[in-house]
């Protein structure tokens, strides 16, 4: 059963600082990695997905990265800004069987200004 | 325009009722889900349907039953709610075809059950 993990639970930064956000996972036979932004009270935005052939995606100040067979996939936000403040989940999809996203239980992030 | 909307965004009620959550999309996709984020943040996928048809129903109790009345519509009805169904309750939906994997969640339903 795939398990998805995400540290730090929490992390408050001041602004202007370079972060990294960490996902591991359980079983490497997955199809993709996604990064999704939650703000209080609203839903989730996909931020980045990642295919298992990939390495990374950028996408502004995000880029993240996969390692499929060491089961890691890394969140890092340039330049953080107050803005950026939000809680940051992985999902990771199976590459077979019925394909439902699992998710980790996000890192919450806060950004000072 | 709301992609992905759901009603009613908070929904309080009494232990032992039957209560209705509405989901609405307006991407023209396929594929849509509800998924339970419980009090520890946890998201879990309870059902997907493809095309009205159900293609995942994960473990759920057989007090929650989704209905699928056309593409874009994808409702799910609690019946004789509990205490521990309380929770946030997402929708979300995404196009066909494997190059085309993301999805897109709506706000959510809070769900607090007396």
């Amino acid at each position: 059963k795939q398990e998805v993990t995400q540290i730090p639970a929490a992390l408050s930064v001041p602004e202007g600082e370079n972060l990294v956000l960490n996902c591991s996972f359980t079983d490497s036979a997955i199809y993709n990695l996604q990064w999704f932004r939650q703000d209080p009270g609203k839903g989730l935005t996909s931020l980045l997905l990642i295919q298992s052939s990939q390495r990374e995606q950028t996408s502004g100040r995000l880029n993240a990265s996969l390692d499929k067979s060491s089961g890691r996939s890394t969140l890092y936000i340039a330049a953080s800004q107050p803005g950026d403040s939000a809680t940051y989940l992985c999902a990771v999809r199976p590459n077979t069987g019925r394909r439902a996203l699992t998710f980790g239980s996000g890192t919450r992030l806060q950004v000072q200004p | 325009d709301t992609a992905v909307s759901q009603t009613p965004k908070y929904l309080v009620t009494q232990m032992g009722n039957d209560k209705s959550i509405k989901c609405e999309q307006n991407l023209g996709h396929d594929t849509m889900y509800w998924y339970k984020q419980d009090s520890k943040k946890f998201l879990k996928i309870m059902f997907s349907y493809n095309n009205k048809e159900l293609i995942i129903n994960e473990t759920v109790p057989n007090r929650f039953s989704p209905k699928s009345p056309d593409k874009a519509h994808l409702n799910l009805h609690i019946n004789s709610l509990e205490l521990g169904d309380s929770a946030v309750y997402f929708c979300a939906s995404r196009p066909s075809g494997y190059s085309t994997d993301t999805q897109y969640f709506g706000p959510g339903t809070r769900l607090t059950v007396l």
